[in-house]
């Protein structure tokens, strides 16, 4: 079965230290992993997906099928990341696409 | 700008009583999608409209229904809401193109509370 696995419901740091959000996933297929942000009092937007292999506001994450993981990272925490962050698993069939979330974690930046 | 939008915000209901939920868009997507989001749980899927084309979760109680009479709207149907199905809905949209995975774009979702 299709699963996401985020280990950590609150992550608390201090601004300028390394963050590092944990997301496990179970899938037979090709996966497709996205992360996804919620703000204080915004609505649910992509932060970003494997397969573009880009850094957005300063977050990277990599797929490692062997360890079946899409950590997100950022070597130096911001107030403005205090988040929620989900991971989601994107499965693709006839024409529409589905993602299955992890329960999300709260990352708190404190200043 | 171009948005998802859910309506009412917040939704009280009673116990039996019947709630319909609203979403429209102004993206002109092919596929909107509703989804369930208990407290402190991930979003998880009820279903979702590829054009007209009605696709349901097989978990999903026969307690939910939905509409789609025309590109930009949506309802979500709950037919008798129970104490179990006090949550936040959030209703997306996407793209729906062959060989690619299309971002989804959330409304702010309505929060429904069941006495």
């Amino acid at each position: 079965a299709q699963r996401v696995t985020q280990p950590e419901k609150l992550l608390s740091v201090f601004k300028g230290a390394p963050v590092e959000l944990k997301c496990n996933y179970s899938y037979s297929g090709s996966p497709e992993l996205f992360w996804y942000v919620q703000y204080s009092r915004q609505r649910l937007q992509l932060l970003l997906r494997h397969i573009s292999r880009e850094s957005i506001k300063g977050f990277t994450a990599d797929l490692n099928k062997g360890e079946t993981s899409f950590h997100l990272k950022k070597p130096f925490a911001q107030e403005e990341d205090s988040a929620m962050y989900y991971c989601a698993l994107g499965m693709f069939s006839g024409g529409y696409n589905k993602l299955i979330f992890g329960a999300g974690t709260r990352l708190a930046v404190h200043p | 700008d171009a948005m998802v939008i859910q309506n009412p915000r917040y939704q009280v209901t009673q116990f039996g009583k019947p709630v319909t939920l609203s979403c429209s868009q102004t993206l002109n997507h092919n596929v909107m999608y509703w989804y369930q989001q208990k407290s402190s749980q991930a979003p998880k899927l009820l279903f979702h409209y590829y054009d007209k084309d009605f696709n349901n979760e097989a978990d999903t109680p026969d307690n939910f229904q939905s509409r789609r009479p025309n590109t930009s709207f949506c309802f979500l149907d709950i037919r008798s809401p129970g104490l179990g199905d006090a949550a936040m809905y959030l209703c997306a949209t996407s793209i729906g193109t062959s060989g690619t995975y299309n971002e989804q774009f959330f409304g702010p979702g309505t929060r429904l509370t069941v006495l």
